[in-house]
């Protein structure tokens, strides 16, 4: 069975950085697009970050750009997000995702790890 | 960035009955491949969220055939042929076809 498993996540002062890591195990890692999703308290999914196999392709939404980076190490079937300059509107449960592929584009997130909790606050 | 509005934000429903959530976006989520890039998501209470549809229409693993997926272009129906007690949760969709992937604010269905 598929697993992802978030680490990493805690409590920052605003302008702190944090780096989420995510192991996954039973399938594949370097085969797949791999993606982190948050979910702030009480709120509805965004998207953050995607990144392609071998790490070359990254994406970003609009509002971590130039703050949060996204990279993986496929030998330590990991995937990381490194999260700088934190604001107290980051604060969220960050999923990692896997990305399922259909005909060649961007299909859906057909495995969720259980998330970690980044809480920014002075 | 593609606005993904779903309808109603709040759907109480009996063990047994049928639901349907409507989701709509605000450009066509048809790709020239010919397939629609919408996705369903189920966010059951205390749990990550979970794949029940993807391409429009398609099920993904697991998920049982009491659940479909319907529309084209900027409309699309979630449909539930008979709700159960474990379909309760928050339902959401989302666009694939266009960088951000966009979600909805997410339907909340529970057990009258």
């Amino acid at each position: 069975e598929v697993q992802l498993v978030e680490s990493g996540g805690g409590l920052v002062q605003p302008g702190g950085s944090l780096r989420l890591s995510c192991e996954a195990s039973e399938f594949t890692f370097s085969r797949f697009w791999m993606s982190w999703v948050r979910q702030a308290p009480g709120k509805g999914l965004e998207w953050v970050a995607s990144i392609n196999q071998d790490g070359s392709e990254k994406s970003f939404v609009d509002s971590v750009k130039g703050r949060f980076t996204i990279s993986r190490d496929n030998a330590r079937n990991s995937l990381y997000l490194q999260m700088n300059s934190l604001r107290a509107e980051d604060t969220a449960v960050y999923y990692c995702a896997r990305i399922f592929l259909c005909f060649g584009e961007f299909g859906y997130f057909d495995h969720w790890g259980q998330g970690s909790l980044v809480t920014v606050s002075s | 960035d593609i606005v993904m509005t779903q309808s109603p934000l709040y759907l109480p429903v009996s063990p047994g009955e049928p639901a349907s959530i409507s989701c709509r976006s605000s450009q066509s989520l048809l790709h020239r491949n010919g397939y629609n890039y919408l996705d369903w998501y189920l966010q059951k209470p205390g749990q990550s969220p979970q794949p029940l549809i993807f391409l429009g229409s398609n099920r993904a693993s697991g998920v049982p055939d009491r659940f479909s997926g319907s529309g084209s272009g900027t409309d699309f129906t979630l449909n539930i042929t008979r709700v159960e007690a474990e379909d309760v949760g928050l339902y959401y969709c989302m666009q694939a076809v266009q960088t951000p992937p966009t979600f909805g604010g997410g339907t909340k269905v529970e057990i009258k």
